[in-house]
């Protein structure tokens, strides 16, 4: 199984500074087609998760552009500019690349 | 707008079973590979099983292998999961999703809650 390790699980940031959230898997993510299925979801207090990013960086639409996702094989990162109030929630990585599609434990975004 | 609506959820006794229906509307539901997918209370996020387009492939999370069984009816755009010998480590919300890839979006439900307790 991939496993997928987050860092930081917790982080508090200033509205206006940006975040960065680290996703680590315990197996490449290429799949034999050669695509990366990494996924990046935000869950906001007491609803669904909602998906931000796809095939590593690839933004879903209404996702505002200061949601931006990187890196390649079992290393990944999604990164958030000018943090807003709104931004507050659990961020999820996860792959579909092989089954079982496994998340990353969550990282808590709290604002100061 | 696309629509996951789930149901099913209860409070049941440890060994009991229950079933779990999922609504879909507003998309092509019979071009997404399906999941089940839950979350603890407090806890993070886990896919129980997941199911193809017609389908044919069904693959489930270890702890439920043998457990729970996945389904799909394509004509009336629904999902299922049976659950049977439910244990108390299988109190959670579930919830009903698409394929977490899939370029055309990534629609879940709004979760219904499974509790196994005595």
């Amino acid at each position: 199984d991939a496993v997928m390790t987050q860092s930081p699980l917790s982080l508090t940031v200033t509205p206006g500074q940006s975040a960065s959230i680290s996703c680590r898997s315990g197996q490449s993510l290429v799949h034999r087609d050669g695509n990366t299925y990494l996924s990046w979801f935000q869950q906001r207090p007491g609803q669904s998760p909602r998906r931000l990013l796809y095939k590593v960086s690839t933004r879903d639409s209404g996702v505002p552009d200061r949601f931006s996702g990187s890196g390649s094989g079992t290393d990944f990162t999604l990164q958030i500019s000018r943090v807003e109030a709104e931004d507050v929630g659990v961020y999820y990585c996860t792959h579909t690349t092989r089954w079982p599609w496994t998340f990353g434990q969550g990282t808590k975004v709290e604002i100061k | 707008e696309a629509q996951l609506v789930e149901s099913g959820g209860d409070l049941v006794q440890p060994g009991g079973s229950l079933r779990l229906s999922c609504a879909a509307s507003g998309f092509m539901f019979r071009n997404f590979w399906m999941t089940w997918v839950r979350q603890a209370p407090g806890k993070g996020l886990e896919t129980v099983a997941i199911i193809n387009t017609d389908g044919s492939q069904k693959y489930y999370v270890d702890s439920v292998k043998g457990r729970f069984t996945i389904s799909r009816d394509n004509a009336k755009n629904s999902l299922f999961l049976q659950m049977t010998s439910l244990r108390a480590e299988d109190t959670a919300v579930y919830y009903c999703a698409g394929d977490y890839s899939s370029p055309s979006g990534s629609y879940w439900g709004q979760g219904t809650l499974v509790t196994a307790s005595s």
